[in-house]
């Protein structure tokens, strides 16, 4: 079983707050992914990250930050959260060519 | 046009059928994910692939490198089966990050 966790699972928050989603591994993956799923749509890579202190942007632009301070955590921030980043956003890791693990997702709504 | 396609998009079969999804991409890859997303959201990997077949309990799953094109098999399919199959593309060379296709919505009625 993968050992990856995301927190919150759900979350209801409005506009104009700051929301960091959380997500841990304990496998010691080196490399570690955000997905952002729109209801009905594909995922989309928004983050990724090679190791601690590397992070790179995606194929899909988004607002939001992350940073990678420990191998095993990997939050992503909205610094103000807008309907428009209401989305299911999934973490996920790996290492070397291996497949990856995923986390639960943390739905998100903003109202 | 995505660069992963899906077919079909929604599936409904009886219990017992034998189950085919189809995936076809458009980009050179190192290697070609089948994913299963139950309605919780949580996603599974279930095959990673980069040439011939592979075959885990009643799932089987191939690919045909020149053909660009992947295949997604369940046999004796079961209500619990009922999932969205994801296939997804890990592209050659830089990012490691995926490229979905839309999925398929499966649903198996006893």
């Amino acid at each position: 079983e993968a050992d990856i966790y995301q927190t919150p699972r759900y979350l209801v928050i409005g506009t104009g707050k700051k929301i960091t989603l959380e997500c841990s591994q304990t496998m010691g993956h080196d490399k570690m992914y955000w997905y952002q799923q729109d209801p009905g749509m594909e995922l989309h890579l928004i983050h990724y990250s090679y190791g601690v202190n590397s992070t790179e942007k995606g194929d899909l632009s988004s607002e939001s930050t992350v940073s990678r301070i420990r191998t095993e955590h990997f939050p992503l921030t909205l610094e103000s959260a807008r309907p428009s980043h209401t989305s299911q956003y999934l973490c996920a890791s790996n290492s070397g060519g291996q497949p990856q693990h995923f986390g639960d997702g943390t739905r998100l709504s903003i109202l | 046009k995505n660069e992963v396609e899906q077919s079909p998009q929604n599936l409904t079969a009886q219990e017992g059928e034998f189950i085919t999804i189809n995936c076809s991409y458009s980009v050179g890859i190192s290697a070609l994910h089948w994913l299963q997303q139950h309605p919780g959201g949580g996603i599974v990997s279930l095959f990673m692939l980069s040439s011939g077949k592979k075959k885990h309990g009643r799932l089987i799953a191939t690919i045909n490198i020149q053909e660009k094109h992947s295949s997604l098999h369940i046999t004796a399919s079961h209500p619990r089966d009922s999932a969205v199959y994801i296939c997804a593309a890990l592209k050659g060379g830089g990012a490691d990050g995926l490229t979905f296709g839309k999925g398929t919505h499966l649903i198996i009625q006893p």
